[in-house]
């Protein structure tokens, strides 16, 4: 496999279910992102790690918490999440060299989450 | 206040004609690169193009260019000859370096539909 994985494409859950996001990137950079997209509005930064390392965290409720293992592996878990949670959320990795070199960020498909 | 701002929410254009996507930012750092994406249906984000605020001359990749006005602090992307394929939301974003923020900052997308 090539890129940035994402697992699953598609999630319904309920508010009071636990569930876990994946992303996996085989480009072997050492920066990985998670981004929230909701219906007409920006998209939206999460967590960023870089060296395996929490380096941002913007104001994200509690109910989602991320874990990164290694710099190959992303998880984003979630638990009594609520209705506005849902949106498609995504992961992306970069080669965290210099911020003022050209370090675009490759995307995952992302994981379209629906709470019900 | 926006750093990246995108006035025009959809966008039409014959096809193998040219169009113009407009990105305006704000920033106060004078080191930082400017990036565009596509997302089709299918949801994944796809790099299209960089420019970096130091470069001397607008960045090309095959048929897509980025009109850069440092001035204006205007990145506008240019797609020439336009395909079907092109419909997509088109993505502007911006990494800044002094603040040494790694993540991306994106704006809130036009929706490109490309007419037969």
């Amino acid at each position: 496999e090539t890129g940035v994985t994402q697992t699953p494409r598609h999630l319904v859950m309920g508010m009071t279910n636990k569930k876990s996001l994946k992303c996996e990137q085989h480009l072997g950079h050492n920066a990985m992102y998670w981004y929230k997209q909701s219906a007409k509005k920006p998209l939206e930064l999460m967590f960023v790690y870089s060296l395996e390392e929490r380096v941002e965290n913007n104001s994200v409720p509690s109910r989602f918490s991320p874990e990164c293992p290694n710099s190959s592996h992303l998880f984003l878990h979630l638990h009594t999440l609520q209705p506005e949670d849902s949106a498609l959320y995504l992961c992306a990795s970069s080669q965290d060299l210099s911020v003022r070199g050209k370090t675009e960020a490759f995307f995952g498909q992302g994981t379209r989450l629906t709470v019900v | 206040a926006q750093k990246i701002t995108q006035t025009q929410p959809g966008m039409f254009v014959q096809e193998k004609e040219a169009v113009t996507l407009d990105c305006t930012y704000d920033t106060s750092d004078p080191s930082y690169g400017l990036f565009w994406y596509k997302q089709p249906s299918s949801g994944e984000m796809i790099f299209l193009i960089y420019q970096g605020s130091y470069d001397q001359q607008n960045a090309t990749e095959g048929r897509y260019s980025l009109n850069f006005q440092k001035a204006r602090k205007s990145a506008n992307l240019v797609i020439s000859a336009s395909q079907l394929g092109d419909s997509a939301m088109y993505f502007c974003a911006m990494r800044e370096g002094r603040t040494g923020r790694r993540a991306l900052t994106f704006g809130s997308g036009t929706r490109l539909q490309v007419q037969p």
